[in-house]
């Protein structure tokens, strides 16, 4: 079964441009969720969608948005990017039922430097 | 407020010893909690979890222990071996959410 698979790996923007960021999850799951990792702040929830809806947000600014298609594939897009957005992003599947308490599956993640 | 802390942000152990590496939380609303390893420029890779209504769950070589009173949990590694190097992350959740809230991580080195 493959994993979760993001894309790109890397990319680089200039300040004030905004971006796109594509994950696809494990076949079966339904549950898509992105994180940000930077050496300061560790990993932070962004947000989770299930079955196309936001299921749960994190303390993000509204410039951080994300969506999940009909297939279960999710993108995140930041727009007028800043310095501070360069970060290690972050996509995890997991199953239906977070109730069942069973794990995420992290990709292997998309590094934005912002310049 | 950091809700999920570890205390400690490095660790050295020799090969074949035991590694214990510690986490503490504040939410007692928090139900499931979970051990990630990540190597540099990869994605945490899921070890072992526990659920708030048990105080121990073993696989392999990974132990976690839950302490609930002292809302404290620990991974016990034994025994450690090179390939365990890492920075290994501790995880917990809410209410049956998937929304993750991370310690800050320990860097684990396993000496040969």
């Amino acid at each position: 079964k493959a994993g979760v698979t993001q894309t790109p790996r890397y990319l680089i923007k200039t300040r004030g441009q905004q971006v796109t960021l594509s994950c696809s999850p494990i076949s079966g799951h339904r549950s898509v969720s992105w994180y940000q990792q930077t050496p300061g702040q560790g990993l932070q929830f962004l947000f989770e969608y299930f079955s196309e809806t936001q299921r749960n947000k994190g303390n993000f600014p509204g410039r951080f948005s994300g969506r999940q298609f009909s297939n279960s594939r999710s993108e995140m897009n930041v727009s007028t990017l800043e310095l501070g957005d360069s970060a290690l992003y972050l996509c995890a599947s997991s199953p239906d039922s977070p109730s069942m308490n069973t794990e995420a599956f992290f990709g292997q993640g998309t590094r934005l430097t912002v310049v | 407020d950091q809700q999920v802390k570890q205390n400690s942000p490095s660790l050295s152990v020799q090969e074949g010893r035991i590694s214990i590496l510690n986490c503490d939380y504040t939410n007692s609303m928090f139900d499931y909690f979970l051990w990630y390893k990540k190597y540099p420029a990869e994605g945490p890779t899921f070890l072992i979890s526990i659920s708030s209504i048990k105080d121990k769950n073993e696989d392999g070589r990974f132990t976690v222990f839950l302490n609930k009173s002292a809302k404290h949990l620990s991974l016990h590694i034994v025994p450690s071996q090179p390939g365990d190097s890492a920075v290994y992350f501790c995880a917990a959740s809410a209410e049956g959410t998937y929304k993750y809230i991370f310690g800050t991580g320990t860097r684990l080195k396993v000496l040969a």
